[in-house]
């Protein structure tokens, strides 16, 4: 039973520019968050969707976008990127009404020069 | 508001000792509560959680965290180090709501060494 992937695993990005980091849920689950882990810090919520819709955001700005598909998978979306957006970017999956917790993936490491 | 507080940033102990990392929780609500282990490159791993049934919680590798509302604290006790322990703890709680499982609060992590 494949866990949660995320592509890629790292990657390094230009200030000013976009990227786009994608999630693949565990199997069976439909809800997917989304977690920025600064180096040296606990990860912080960015965004919540379940059934296609952001249904509870952090305190991130609008410059943080993301979208989840038919199949559950997800994409994060970061525009004008800065050098404070470099970290790791965890996607957690899970079952609505479940209670048993989420499924990490490994992340993505985001560099930002 | 839900946060956490860890009261280590790093624990060192030596193979075969006890480890105790310790977690101070406060919520609005009755919480759910959790401690996740990162290794290396690695992602979260679930250690164990605790959602209100009992109070001492057994989890994965030998490890278990006491819910104590009096004293709103979940630390996580493992009787017994092995070098594969090494790694950074995260305590957290969440703000379960309804149908959708809600957000987790990170504390700032444990970072445990365990010494041959």
């Amino acid at each position: 039973d494949a866990g949660v992937t995320q592509s890629p695993t790292h990657l390094i990005k230009t200030r000013g520019q976009q990227v786009t980091l994608r999630c693949s849920p565990k199997s069976g689950h439909d809800t997917v968050s989304w977690y920025q882990q600064a180096l040296g810090q606990g990860p912080q919520f960015i965004f919540q969707y379940y059934e296609e819709e952001e249904r509870q955001r952090g305190n991130f700005p609008d410059r943080f976008s993301g979208h989840q598909f038919p199949n559950y998978s997800s994409e994060l979306n970061v525009n004008a990127l800065l050098l404070g957006d470099s970290a790791l970017y965890l996607c957690a999956s899970s079952l609505a009404r479940q209670t048993y917790g989420y499924t990490f993936g490994s992340g993505t490491r985001l560099t930002v020069v | 508001a839900q946060s956490v507080t860890q009261l280590d940033s790093h624990v060192s102990v030596s193979e075969g000792t006890p480890v105790l990392l310790r977690c101070n929780y406060s919520s609005s609500y009755s919480p759910s509560l959790f401690w996740y282990v990162q290794h290396p490159n690695k992602g979260l791993q679930l250690l164990l959680k605790y959602t209100s049934a009992a109070t001492l919680v057994k989890g994965i590798n030998g490890f278990e965290a006491e819910f104590k509302k009096s004293e709103t604290s979940f630390h996580l006790t493992k009787p017994s180090a092995h070098m594969s322990d090494a790694a950074e703890y995260f305590c957290v709680v969440s703000d379960y709501r309804g149908s959708t499982l809600g957000r987790l609060y990170f504390g700032r992590g444990t970072q445990l060494t365990v010494w041959p």
